[in-house]
């Protein structure tokens, strides 16, 4: 089974600070996924990374940055996080040409 | 781009009862139609999807439908049981995927 893991499931941070989301996915996918989950609003893409070192704006973007050193792992970052970015965090990958995204359980921000 | 709307945002079921979710697209290229279902404290999981050459899937008690012409298309459960409760998002995307859009999500509720 396809398994993305996500670093925390909760997370409270304060206005200002820098703030880090882990992705790992463990079927050698080439493309990854963050979105952004709010109520009345589903899903909003924010970064998306087809290969290592590649990345590419989503809906989104501002306010974040996203890594990728490795193929498995993509890393979320609010340089400075606002009370705006309290949300759910959904990270998903996917094979290229295929369809199926799979997602992690994501993470829920609170910032203060 | 790609505007997916779906309705209704909340729906409330008896037991054994029938349940449908609709949305609807806008882009004529979209080709590719999931439905996932998020349970609670979990990511969204693919429950079923179609592509544009079929008019119809079924998978068990879970069908989706799709008219290309009108640009929209639905998911049916029949015989709903309380397992069914959840939230179901469906979405959109050309081939490459990388420009998924997902509908606001319906918050699924099967009364025992």
């Amino acid at each position: 089974d396809v398994k993305v893991t996500q670093s925390s499931r909760y997370l409270v941070k304060r206005t200002g600070e820098k703030v880090f989301l882990e992705c790992v996915q463990d079927m050698d996918h080439e493309n990854m996924f963050w979105y952004r989950q709010d109520p009345g609003l589903g899903l909003r893409l924010i970064y998306f990374s087809y290969d290592v070192k590649m990345k590419e704006k989503g809906d989104i973007p501002e306010g974040y940055s996203v890594s990728r050193e490795k193929k498995e792992r993509f890393s979320l970052i609010l340089e400075s996080a606002s009370t705006n970015q309290t949300s759910m965090y959904l990270c998903a990958s996917i094979r290229s040409s295929y369809n199926e995204q799979f997602f992690g359980p994501g993470t829920r921000l609170t910032v203060l | 781009g790609e505007n997916v709307e779906q309705h209704p945002s909340t729906l409330s079921v008896q037991e054994g009862d029938s349940a449908v979710i609709k949305c609807t697209y806008s882009d004529s290229a979209s080709n590719y139609f999931p439905w996932y279902k998020q349970e609670l404290g979990k990511g969204p999981q693919l429950i079923i999807d179609i592509r544009s050459n079929v008019g119809e899937k079924k998978d068990q008690r879970i069908a989706v439908t799709l008219n290309k012409t009108a640009k929209h298309f639905s998911l049916h459960i029949t015989e709903t049981q309380p397992e069914d409760s959840a939230v179901y998002f469906c979405a959109a995307s050309p081939y490459n995927n990388n420009d998924m859009r997902f509908g606001a999500g319906t918050r699924l509720t099967v009364k025992p």
